[in-house]
């Protein structure tokens, strides 16, 4: 079976902070996925990245960046947290066809 | 961009069947996927449309009209563990990113 695994299931951080979201998969799928999902907003694309030091950006980069050092591993940064970044955060990973495998999310919560 | 409209709950009672309709606009159409998300949980992958017309797959079943650009989800006798959000996603061509709709919450009670 295909595993995603995000490093943390809920983080708490302050305002200001320089924040690590971390993803590993283990099936060495090409694509790699950052989402977040908010009530009535839905899942919503912030990077992606289709080999290893590439990225792209998805419909809601601002104040993330990304990291894709080694092939495993798709990280999500925050500069400097805020407030309205407080969500749920999904990683994903895919070979082709898109059909996305998810990672079971970290709670995310910016005080 | 990429325009798509599913019902935001759904309510239906335990052996029956429903359907999620799911409308989209998008440049540059691949096919479509249907995820199932149990609350507090990661999605799953249901079902992925190419081409037009019914894929069966046990309970669950996915249709397609590219020409229409409409999709449905049907699940037949309806169990409680079916209660969860299923989000209809769309895929382009390109870099063949998903966009999700924003789910619809379906409740099914005894």
């Amino acid at each position: 079976d295909v595993k995603v695994t995000q490093s943390s299931r809920y983080l708490v951080k302050r305002t200001g902070e320089k924040v690590f979201l971390e993803c590993v998969q283990d099936m060495d799928h090409e694509n790699m996925f950052w989402y977040r999902q908010d009530p009535g907003l839905g899942l919503r694309l912030i990077y992606f990245s289709y080999d290893v030091k590439m990225k792209e950006k998805g419909d809601i980069p601002e104040g993330y960046s990304v990291s894709r050092e080694k092939k495993e591993r798709f990280s999500l940064i925050l500069e400097s947290a805020s407030t309205n970044q407080t969500s749920m955060y999904l990683c994903a990973s895919s070979m082709e066809a898109q059909k996305l495998f998810f990672g079971s999310g970290t709670q995310l919560s910016v005080l | 961009g990429q325009n798509i409209d599913q019902p935001t709950e759904m309510t239906a009672t335990e052996g029956a069947i429903v359907q999620i309709n799911c409308t989209y606009q998008t440049s540059g159409f691949n096919g479509l996927f249907w995820y199932q998300q149990h609350a507090g949980e990661a999605p799953t992958f249901l079902s992925y449309n190419v081409l037009d017309g019914l894929e069966e797959k046990g309970r669950f079943s996915s249709f397609l009209s590219r020409s229409k650009g409409y999709s449905y989800l049907l699940l037949k006798e309806l169990q409680m563990k079916d209660s969860a959000s299923y989000l209809c996603a769309p895929s382009n061509s390109g870099y063949s990113t998903l966009t999700f709709g924003k789910g619809t919450m379906l409740l099914v009670s005894p």
